[in-house]
């Protein structure tokens, strides 16, 4: 079984603060992890992803991952927020399972900038 | 290349009612996902389409809702009878189906059952 787990329902920076989401894992086998950002009324679209390759992730728009396999967590940083990076973001795990990908996300968490 | 399509993007019904949801996955894309995301909530998978096989639908609430993946490409959401809390966003995603994979995600159908 896999799950994953978002601290933090709602995060609050001020514009040009260090953004940190937190997202911790759990499965039975090595998980190929990833985050997705969701802009309102849009879909998800794909941050970054880690498979098994550097255990540090450089995404989109300045964001990076570090996977820390030690404490089962994936969690999202970026140096200094922008206005534009108010949107709700995803961590998701991903497994094979059967044959086919079984996808696993969190419940989210909303980043609200503060100008 | 062109996006996952869906349609309607927005929707409004009473309960008891029916509605159906239509999405066109990436071309080549073998695998198709159905979630339903409610307000302030993570997605739900609801069902998943290997080419037009179901490998997961353990999350559907089979007697009201139902999907079909014909000929393996375009996928068809439907309720029927809608209830008040299936009011939410159906969004529609597909992958390669590698584990390593990403999902593409189109906008998404916002219901609102009255």
């Amino acid at each position: 079984a896999q799950s994953v787990t978002q601290l933090g329902s709602h995060v609050s920076v001020s514009e040009g603060a260090l953004v940190l989401l937190r997202c911790n894992y759990s499965s039975s086998v090595p998980p190929y992890l990833f985050w997705y950002v969701q802009y309102p009324n849009q879909g998800l679209q794909l941050l970054l992803k880690y498979t098994s390759a550097a255990t540090l992730v450089k995404g989109i728009n300045g964001f990076e991952a570090e996977f820390k396999k030690s404490e089962t967590s994936f969690h999202l940083t970026k140096p200094s927020a922008h206005m534009s990076d108010a949107a709700e973001y995803f961590c998701a795990v991903t497994m094979n399972s059967g044959g086919y990908q079984k996808v696993t996300f969190g419940t989210g968490t909303k980043l609200q900038v503060i100008p | 290349e062109a996006g996952v399509a869906q349609s309607p993007r927005y929707k409004i019904i009473e309960k008891r009612q029916s509605v159906a949801f239509w999405c066109n996955p990436i071309s080549g894309h073998a695998t198709l996902y159905w979630y339903q995301q409610i307000l302030g909530q993570g997605p739900k998978l609801l069902i998943q389409f290997q080419n037009n096989g179901v490998v997961d639908d353990s999350q559907l609430p089979k007697d009201r809702f139902s999907a079909e993946r014909l000929k393996g490409v375009d996928s068809t959401l439907k309720i029927q009878p809608a209830k008040l809390e299936d009011s939410a966003v159906y969004l529609c995603a597909s992958s390669s189906g590698a584990s390593t994979g990403e999902l593409f995600f189109g906008e998404g159908s916002r219901l609102t059952v009255l």
